[in-house]
């Protein structure tokens, strides 16, 4: 079954202390791996789109790459903005529009 | 910057009742589709839509669910009779062409919705 999984669940950082995200996915046939940030209450909001091994895409502090097993989102010397919970998500194109998102990893930076 | 705009943002509404969640998507999108994320949970898909029909529902959009897009700027979800395990928030998204080409699938801020 084509599934994704998250880790860690929750992540505390302090200002200025980079880490990584890890994304797991099992799919037959993968045509997209997808980054969202979700703020409390709000709807995700689109980060990088990966879609081969060995591809890797930035924007500010972010950075996402792709291997065939696992996506990570490196964070560089996060801020307290940046505090979110960053979803994963795939399309493999079995149902037509179909994102299946992992639950998320909270992310908190402390200053 | 564009984006999309649902409405309500809470509904409250009795088991039974019919809701109407409302959705205008961005303005030269032609692609729309629901989401909903029950609280804790994953976010899931519900249904994709093209061309004034739907492409795809997944196996929660039963018969109670439809969507319509009645005019040229709205897109809306309909609960017929709401159960209490319909308590979520719902999303909707649209993209301009297909996101798995392009990479870009918008969502809104969501209609949260509460059945007693």
């Amino acid at each position: 079954e084509d599934q994704v999984t998250q880790s860690p669940e929750a992540l505390r950082l302090q200002e200025g202390e980079s880490s990584s995200l890890n994304c797991s996915y099992t799919v037959s046939g993968l045509r997209g791996l997808f980054w969202y940030r979700q703020d409390p209450g709000k709807g995700p909001e689109f980060l990088f789109t990966l879609y081969s091994a060995g591809e890797e895409k930035e924007k500010e502090r972010l950075k996402a790459t792709l291997t065939k097993k696992e996506s990570f989102l490196h964070i560089t010397a996060p801020k307290p903005e940046d505090s979110a919970t960053y979803l994963c998500a795939f399309y493999s194109g079995t149902s037509y529009g179909k994102l299946t998102f992992g639950q998320g990893t909270i992310l908190t930076v402390h200053p | 910057e564009p984006e999309v705009t649902q409405t309500p943002s809470h509904q409250v509404t009795q088991m039974g009742q019919e809701v109407i969640l409302r959705c205008v998507p961005i303005s030269n999108h032609l692609y729309f589709y629901w989401y909903r994320q029950i609280l804790g949970q994953k976010v899931e898909f519900l249904v994709s839509f093209y061309n004034n029909e739907i492409s795809e529902k997944s196996e929660i959009f039963d018969d109670q669910f439809s969507v319509e897009r009645p005019d040229g700027s709205n897109f809306t979800l309909k609960i017929r009779s709401t159960k209490l395990e319909d308590s979520a928030m719902y999303f909707c998204a649209s993209s301009e062409v297909t996101f798995w080409d392009t990479g870009e699938l918008f969502f809104g801020e969501g209609s949260r919705l509460t059945v007693l």
